[in-house]
């Protein structure tokens, strides 16, 4: 599975939008974007994946570039109890995929 | 009703002793993996199952060995505890669905402390 890139640590202001940078340069044609996230040492929860086209959820969009070398998400209202660790992995489309999940963007949300 | 749950939840121990971990998923789904948190918050994987077959077995001490009774159970046995096995273990599945490998559905985790 392809290795991704995101940066260690990011703030946003309550209200306001969240974009979250991923980098996978490495991504393949069978590999999906996954994003999880992970709140306080709780599990990881599924947020919202892709493959090459833009997708929206209730709770965020993700936009993939053309290329697919990166992704971005959009947390579009960010909320105090969004604050978490946000990670963004690629999965092959089967069942075998490592799912190796990175570092992690840590988001805080500030009031 | 949880789809993923893990026993026990908090776990004290000695080095040296062998202790399980046990995780149920209630989602149909073929896959369950382990994965292990430790202090710096790096999630690894370690093992995958499919349809009780080890599919994924990342570089992990072969004092960790994972039993899959059936799909809905995938337990975790560590023989032999060391200081540097305390860490999060986290129990996941997944089900792949017309080509997409399917998110993945975590636990709430099980902290081991290894004194």
């Amino acid at each position: 599975d392809a290795k991704t890139t995101q940066p260690p640590s990011m703030d946003c202001a309550e209200g306001r939008a969240a974009n979250l940078p991923c980098n996978h340069s490495t991504i393949s044609g069978n590999e999906y974007v996954y994003w999880y996230r992970q709140i306080h040492s709780q599990g990881p929860q599924y947020i919202i994946h892709g493959l090459k086209n833009n997708e929206t959820n209730e709770m965020a969009s993700l936009i993939i570039t053309e290329d697919r070398k990166s992704s971005t998400l959009i947390l579009p209202h960010a909320t105090l109890r969004d604050t978490a660790v946000y990670y963004c992995i690629v999965r092959v489309n089967t069942n075998a995929g490592k799912s190796t999940f990175g570092d992690g963007t840590t988001l805080t949300v500030k009031p | 009703d949880t789809a993923v749950s893990q026993t026990p939840k908090y776990l004290v121990t000695q080095m040296g002793n062998d202790k399980s971990i046990k995780c149920e998923q209630n989602l149909g789904h073929d896959t369950m993996y382990w994965y292990k948190q430790d202090s710096k918050k790096f999630l690894k994987i370690m093992f995958s199952y499919n349809n009780k077959e080890l599919i994924i077995n990342e570089t992990v001490p072969n004092r960790f060995s994972p039993k899959s009774p059936d799909k809905a159970h995938l337990n975790l046995h560590i023989n032999s505890l060391e200081l540097g096995d305390s860490a999060v273990y986290f129990c996941a599945s997944s089900q792949a669905w017309r080509g997409k490998p399917g998110e993945l559905f975590f636990g709430e985790g099980s902290r081991l402390t290894v004194l």
